[in-house]
């Protein structure tokens, strides 16, 4: 069966303060992997694909990275605007698409 | 480029009611998706179209809900009868069919039922 797992499930860091969030996944036949933000009573936001273990992709403060068993979001110096849930979510061979829990960022000024 | 559009975007209705949700997906979009997003937990696939056609609806509770999109554009999700746990956000997503498959998702409908 098909499983991601994101951790922390909330994060608070002082502005400023970089850390990671963890995506970790089981899913048959991965053909790429899906970075969102979402704001509190909006949609979520498209911010990376990652398609193979190895490939990494920079947007801002966000970095994103690939294994074959994990990805990770990468926050340097964040700021108060970055604070938002981040959704990972692998898209499998059987075209499906499939959301983590998030990870809930809080930034302090 | 005009977003994925959704009406209404806050909805509360009685148990045992009926609603109904609008999404009219990003132009040249032929995959159309429904999710449902309970407070706290990612969204959930309920049904997937490529044009007029389902190609998956297996987490869809088609004894309440049903959904349908005509002309291979906008869609319409229906709940009938609502029940309390059906108190989510609706979320509407559309992609391309191939090549590249990141989905971009409307703003939601809130829904409560009391």
């Amino acid at each position: 069966e098909d499983q991601v797992t994101q951790s922390p499930e909330a994060l608070r860091l002082q502005e400023g303060e970089s850390s990671s969030l963890n995506c970790s996944y089981t899913v048959s036949g991965l053909r790429g992997l899906f970075w969102y933000r979402q704001d509190p009573g909006k949609g979520p936001e498209f911010l990376f694909t990652l398609y193979s273990a190895g490939e990494e992709k920079e947007k801002e403060r966000l970095k994103a990275t690939l294994t074959k068993k994990e990805s990770f979001l990468h926050i340097t110096a964040p700021k108060p605007e970055d604070s938002a849930t981040y959704l990972c979510a692998p898209h499998t061979g059987g075209f499906k698409t499939i959301f983590g829990a998030g990870t809930r960022l809080f930034v302090k000024a | 480029e005009a977003g994925v559009a959704q009406s209404p975007r806050y909805k509360i209705i009685e148990k045992r009611q009926s609603v109904a949700f609008w999404c009219n997906p990003i132009s040249g979009h032929a995959t159309l998706y429904w999710y449902q997003q309970i407070l706290g937990q990612g969204p959930k696939l309920l049904i997937q179209f490529q044009n007029n056609g389902v190609v998956d609806d297996s987490q869809l509770p088609k004894d309440r809900f049903s959904a349908e999109r005509l002309k291979g554009v906008d869609s319409t999700l229906k709940i009938q009868p609502a029940k309390l746990e059906d108190s989510a956000v609706y979320l509407c997503a559309s992609s391309f069919t191939q090549g590249r498959y990141e989905q971009y998702f409307g703003p939601g409908t809130r829904l409560t039922v009391t």
